[in-house]
């Protein structure tokens, strides 16, 4: 059974410092992990993603790593912003479906 | 280009009530998911439809049923309500053909079951 495990519920991170959101998974034969936002009243906004061949991707201000021996992936969002301030959600793609974890709600303050 | 877009926004059923929610994909795409948010939990994998045709099903009864109609919008049916059934549902389209990874949700219908 694939799971996709974030430990952390809650994270909180003063503006202008580093965000660091963790995921760990279970299963090896996945093809990509991908990051989600998601504010309230709004569905999930994709952010970044990596395929299980690399082990860093990049895009601006979020970096995405991945440890394979480890099954654990992270994020990275520097420098964090209040816009920043939502609920960010792991995925593993597997064949054609998405397992999600089950969140990480994270609060950039001033 | 047009995002994905659901109706209702909001729908409240009673327990044995039948409903179906709506779900147009963003242009260009082909391919629908569907998933259950359960409050404070992370979207649960319904089924997902390609070319009209169901492809992959996660652990969800049967009356739990979908549509994709050649313009590549969807429905979810949801017969025999329950309580547990209570939940945000979400549709994702994407683009299967060219290997894309990334799904593109729409902004939910949250169905209350009393």
């Amino acid at each position: 059974d694939q799971q996709v495990k974030q430990n952390s519920p809650s994270l909180s991170v003063q503006e202008g410092r580093i965000s660091i959101l963790n995921c760990d998974y279970t299963n090896s034969m996945f093809d990509y992990f991908l990051w989600y936002k998601k504010y309230p009243a709004e569905g999930p906004t994709f952010l970044i993603s990596i395929s299980s061949i690399k082990d860093k991707n990049e895009d601006g201000r979020f970096t995405v790593f991945l440890n394979k021996s480890a099954k654990h992936l992270s994020l990275h969002i520097v420098p964090s912003q209040p816009g920043d301030s939502a609920v960010y959600f792991c995925a593993e793609k597997f064949t054609d479906k998405l397992i999600f974890g089950t969140g990480t709600r994270l609060q950039v303050f001033p | 280009e047009t995002g994905v877009t659901q109706s209702p926004t909001h729908l409240i059923k009673t327990r044995g009530q039948q409903v179906t929610l709506r779900c147009s994909s963003q242009s260009g795409h082909n391919t629908v998911s569907w998933y259950q948010q359960a409050l404070g939990q992370g979207p649960q994998f319904i089924f997902q439809y390609y070319r009209e045709e169901e492809n992959g099903r996660g652990n969800f009864p049967p009356r739990f049923s979908g549509l994709q109609f050649p313009n590549y919008s969807s429905e979810l049916n949801v017969n025999a309500l329950e309580l547990d059934d209570s939940a945000l549902y979400l549709c994702a389209s994407s683009l299967r053909d060219r290997g894309r990874n990334e799904q593109f949700f729409g902004p939910g219908t949250r169905l209350t079951v009393l």
